[in-house]
């Protein structure tokens, strides 16, 4: 079974900060990969970044990072240059292996003050 | 606009009241999942569909159906609600479960 532990409920960052959001994952499958999704207070969700798990380079999307660690099994989203737009919940996801479903964490509830 | 498109967007019902909550895609997308969103457990995965006539259970199947008769619509059928299914509920399409999932904007529902 595939599993996706984001271990921080909340985070507050100011504004033009750089932020790191925190996801582990579990699975013993060799292929898999992980995404980040936005969801801001209107409710949509809204896809960041993927990052397969045979891919070298770190993924990279505009201000979003996707800071991969394999041996740790971490695949944590770095924003750099905070915006008070990008308070949100950030949601991190996976699939693996043969499986075709798509398993989320409970989410990180993200603050930027001016 | 490429779009995935859900009905109703809320919805308050009553225990035992058949419902279907409608779910259209117009990317031509293969697979269709439908989610349910609870505070504090983020998106859990109710059923999904990698072609027309193919469904499977997701993480919490229980109290829901689904059908896959075209290719673009992927309702979701609470044939005998319950207050426990109170919740938000997400639809999803993409071109398989690898690449990024496109969501609807959501559909409110509350059972009482």
């Amino acid at each position: 079974a595939q599993k996706i532990t984001q271990t921080q409920p909340g985070m507050f960052v100011q504004e033009k900060e750089a932020v790191t959001l925190d996801c582990t994952y579990d699975t013993s499958d060799q292929s898999y990969g992980l995404f980040w999704y936005k969801q801001p207070s209107s409710g949509e969700m809204i896809f960041l970044i993927y990052q397969g798990s045979y891919d070298e380079q770190n993924a990279t999307e505009g201000r979003y990072s996707l800071n991969f660690q394999k041996a740790r099994k971490s695949a944590n989203l770095v924003i750099s240059a905070s915006q008070l737009g990008d308070s949100a919940m950030y949601f991190c996801a996976m699939v693996a292996g043969s499986a075709r479903q798509l398993t989320f964490g409970s989410g990180t509830q993200l603050t930027v003050l001016p | 606009e490429a779009q995935v498109t859900q009905n109703p967007r809320y919805l308050i019902t009553v225990t035992g009241k058949k419902l279907t909550v409608t779910c259209s895609q117009n990317m031509n997308h293969e697979y269709m999942s439908w989610y349910r969103q609870d505070p504090g457990l983020g998106l859990r995965q109710i059923y999904y569909s990698m072609n027309v006539e193919v469904t499977d259970k997701g993480d919490v199947p229980e109290g829901y159906k689904v059908s896959r008769k075209e290719k673009r619509n992927f309702p979701l059928i609470l044939e005998s609600p319950s207050p426990n299914q109170t919740s938000l509920y997400f639809c999803a399409s993409s071109w398989d479960i690898g690449n990024e999932q496109f969501f609807g904007p959501g559909t409110r529902l509350t059972v009482l």
